[in-house]
């Protein structure tokens, strides 16, 4: 099992620049989360994919945010253009279904992004 | 309110003492909970989930959920240094699981 991939690790953007994040969950997993982590607000839940159909994108800050799922091994998030306050560690989680939402989270390592 | 609430600390305990950590939250649908602990720089990892009212005892971990009064707590034996790291309090409602901000627990030797 190889856990969920993020890349890159680290980000370094200049403001107005693109930047993609990119994911790959477990193998098997149906549910997949984007969260982004600052010291003041935590862990904020960005939107969530379920069989790549995203189902709630309601902490997407703002229209510079997109998130795609064009397959169920691996996701994209974009910022366009991107802010100093966007910097923040991102994190992707997957999770196996279970509709419930008994199901627990595991998280990549996560991409710490930079917007000078 | 936020919907999942706890205290950021630190809280400081001696090595071998109980680490009492707590969180309260809003969502009355919510059915799941979960402790995840993070190192600094690292990933949040699971280290419980508690679905139901009572006790959850897993090795030194104790996990302890109120449904009434809409609490979780998380209790740590015999604490180590190692112990050291934040821990994020996680509930579920419909499909969505929300975090708090996390309480930093500091174990000195």
């Amino acid at each position: 099992d190889a856990g969920v991939i993020q890349s890159p690790r680290h980000e370094v953007t200049e403001m107005g620049q693109e930047v993609t994040l990119r994911c790959k969950p477990i193998s098997g997993h149906n549910s997949l989360f984007w969260y982004r982590q600052t010291m003041m607000r935590g862990l904020e839940l960005l939107i969530y994919f379920n069989n790549n159909v995203p189902i709630d994108d309601s902490g997407m800050p703002e229209d510079r945010f997109s998130a795609k799922m064009p397959n169920a091994s691996f996701s994209t998030l974009k910022i366009q253009p991107s802010e100093p306050r966007d910097s923040a560690v991102y994190f992707c989680a997957s999770s196996p279904w279970q509709g419930s939402g008994n199901s627990p989270l595991h998280f990549g390592n996560g991409t710490r992004l930079t917007v000078t | 309110q936020k919907e999942v609430e706890q205290n950021s600390g630190p809280l400081s305990v001696p090595e071998g003492a109980i680490a009492s950590l707590n969180c309260t939250y809003s969502d009355r649908g919510s059915q799941s909970f979960f402790w995840y602990r993070q190192y600094s720089g690292k990933s949040p990892e699971l280290i419980m989930s508690i679905y139901s009212n009572g006790d959850k005892e897993d090795g030194r971990f104790t996990a302890q959920l109120n449904k009434a009064s809409q609490y979780v707590s998380l209790l740590i034996r015999d604490s180590q240094p190692s112990d050291s790291a934040t821990y994020l309090c996680a509930a579920t409602g419909f499909q969505k699981l929300v975090f708090g901000t996390g309480t930093r627990l500091l174990v000195s030797p």
